[in-house]
């Protein structure tokens, strides 16, 4: 059964750093990854999905790499804003198992 | 097309009572997910759907939980005799189910058991 592990648990940075948050799964055998970002008391709101034919995805500041061999992926976020702060998660198919999350907070 | 939709989106309800929620995938999202997610950790799987064939349940789905797709487009979630320890964010996502497709949430909805 597929488990996820996303490490740090909590990160705290001032504003402009970048960053980067990760991701491991012990089965390699996936097809994507996908990033969220989750707001306090919302729902989660999609950021990337990385296939596994993909080395990496970005999207804005935001930038998303998978290794499958290893099974890794990492979220880079450059230039952090404190409208970053949220709690950040991945999730791998087929059953969308999820991590526990990185609580990010951006100070001003 | 709105969005994953779920209602209520809060609920308060009384120990031993029965509550239900639902959920509307985006249409043509055939795979339909159930979450729950209490303060600090991430979402638990709970269940998923393809159409309306339930393709898994995750063992913390106990005999009270039950969930149903039944023309493969909205979800119930039903929860009966509650307990305090049902209190979580329950959260519903869809898909287009196929592989290289991303999933979208609904807000959730918050159920309090008192």
């Amino acid at each position: 059964k597929q488990e996820v592990t996303q490490i740090p648990a909590a990160l705290s940075v001032p504003e402009g750093e970048n960053l980067v948050l990760n991701c491991s799964f012990t089965d390699s055998a996936i097809y994507n990854l996908q990033w969220f970002r989750q707001d306090p008391g919302k729902g989660l709101t999609s950021l990337l999905l990385i296939q596994s034919s993909q080395r990496e995805q970005t999207s804005g500041r935001l930038n998303a790499s998978l290794d499958k061999s290893s099974g890794r992926s990492t979220l880079y976020i450059a230039a952090s804003q404190p409208g970053d702060s949220a709690t950040y998660l991945c999730a791998v198919p087929d059953d969308m198992r999820f991590g526990a999350g990185t609580r990010l907070t951006v100070k001003p | 097309d709105t969005g994953v939709s779920q209602n209520p989106r809060h609920k308060i309800t009384k120990r031993g009572q029965n509550v239900t929620f639902r959920c509307d995938p985006i249409s043509e999202h055939n795979r339909l997910y159930w979450y729950r997610q209490t303060l600090g950790q991430g979402p638990e799987f709970l269940t998923y759907f393809q159409n309306e064939a339930q393709l898994e349940k995750s063992r913390l789905l106990s005999d009270r939980f039950s969930a149903e797709r039944p023309k493969g487009s909205f979800s119930t979630l039903e929860i009966q005799r509650t307990e305090q320890g049902d209190s979580a964010m329950y959260l519903c996502a869809s898909s287009k189910g196929t592989a290289n497709t991303e999933a979208f949430f609904g807000q959730g909805t918050r159920l309090t058991v008192v």
